[in-house]
C-alpha cells in the first residue's frame, strides 16, 4: 500500500542551526501539507501546497519556516535557526481528498 | 475560531466492552470530518471521512456517526490492539477550493484491557 515517507525518524540539533525535514509524498498526489505536534499536544497546521507554491499557512509558519519541492517526488520543510520551542514531531501528509500522514520527524532542539 | 472537542479524554474498557468517543465541533460550513487513529510515536492514521448530517461509516469494530453538531466513533467489542489515542479533525475551505487544511481535537486516549 502506497505511503507517505519521512526521513530521519529522529534528529537532533543545536539550537539556532538549521534543519531540513524531508518527505516522499504518496505518488499521483497532488497537495502537500504540513502538520506538527509538540508532545502532550494537538496535531496543528503549518502549510498547505499545491503546483508549486504554498496555498495557505497558519500562524506558526513565519519566515523562519520554508517548504520546497526540488523535484517530482521531494517534499522539504527547512526550519532556520531552530529554537528550543520548535521541538516536536513533525508531520508530513498529503492528499486527494483526505489526507494521509506519514510517521513523522522527531525534532529535539537542544 | 472553530473548534474541535474530543471526550472523554481517556477510556479504559475491558475486552468486549462496546462505548462510544464524541467528537463536538463548532465550524463555519463544515467541508468534513474525519477521524484519525494515532499510536505512540507514529503519525495519524486515517479511518473514516464523514461529510453530512445523517452520514455513517463502518470499518471493523469502529463505526462512525455524524450530526449537524457532533459527531461520534462507536467501537464494538473492542479488542487489545484497539488501543490508541484517536483523533477527530475538521476540514476547513482553503484558499483553492481544493485544498484543505485539517483542525484536530486534542483525542480520546482508549486503553482496551484483555
Amino acid at each position: 500500500e502506497p505511503e507517505v515517507t519521512q526521513t530521519p525518524s529522529h534528529q537532533v540539533t543545536q539550537m539556532g542551526q538549521e534543519v531540513i525535514l524531508r518527505c516522499v509524498p504518496i505518488s499521483n498526489h497532488l497537495y502537500f501539507y504540513w502538520y506538527r505536534q509538540i508532545l502532550g499536544q494537538k496535531v496543528e497546521f503549518l502549510v498547505s501546497f499545491y503546483n508549486n507554491e504554498i496555498s495557505e499557512k497558519s500562524e506558526i509558519f513565519d519566515d523562519q519556516f520554508s517548504v520546497e519541492r526540488p523535484d517530482g517526488s521531494n517534499f522539504t520543510l527547512k526550519i532556520r535557526s531552530t529554537k528550543l520551542e520548535d521541538s516536536a514531531m513533525y508531520f508530513c501528509a498529503s492528499s486527494p481528498g483526505e489526507a494521509f500522514f506519514g510517521q513523522g520527524t522527531r525534532l529535539t532542539v537542544v | 475560531e472553530d473548534q474541535v472537542t474530543q471526550s472523554p479524554e481517556a477510556l479504559r474498557l475491558q475486552e468486549g466492552e462496546s462505548s462510544s468517543l464524541n467528537c463536538s465541533y463548532t465550524v463555519s460550513g463544515l467541508r468534513g470530518l474525519f477521524w484519525y487513529r494515532q499510536d505512540p510515536g507514529k503519525g495519524p492514521e486515517f479511518l473514516f471521512t464523514l461529510y453530512s448530517a445523517g452520514e455513517e461509516k463502518e470499518k471493523e469494530r469502529l463505526k462512525a456517526t455524524l450530526t449537524k453538531k457532533e459527531s461520534f466513533l462507536h467501537i464494538t467489542a473492542p479488542k487489545p490492539e484497539d488501543s490508541a489515542t484517536y483523533l477527530c479533525a475538521v476540514q476547513e475551505p482553503g484558499m483553492n477550493t481544493g485544498f484543505q487544511k485539517l483542525v484536530f481535537g486534542t483525542g480520546t486516549r482508549l486503553l482496551v484491557s484483555p
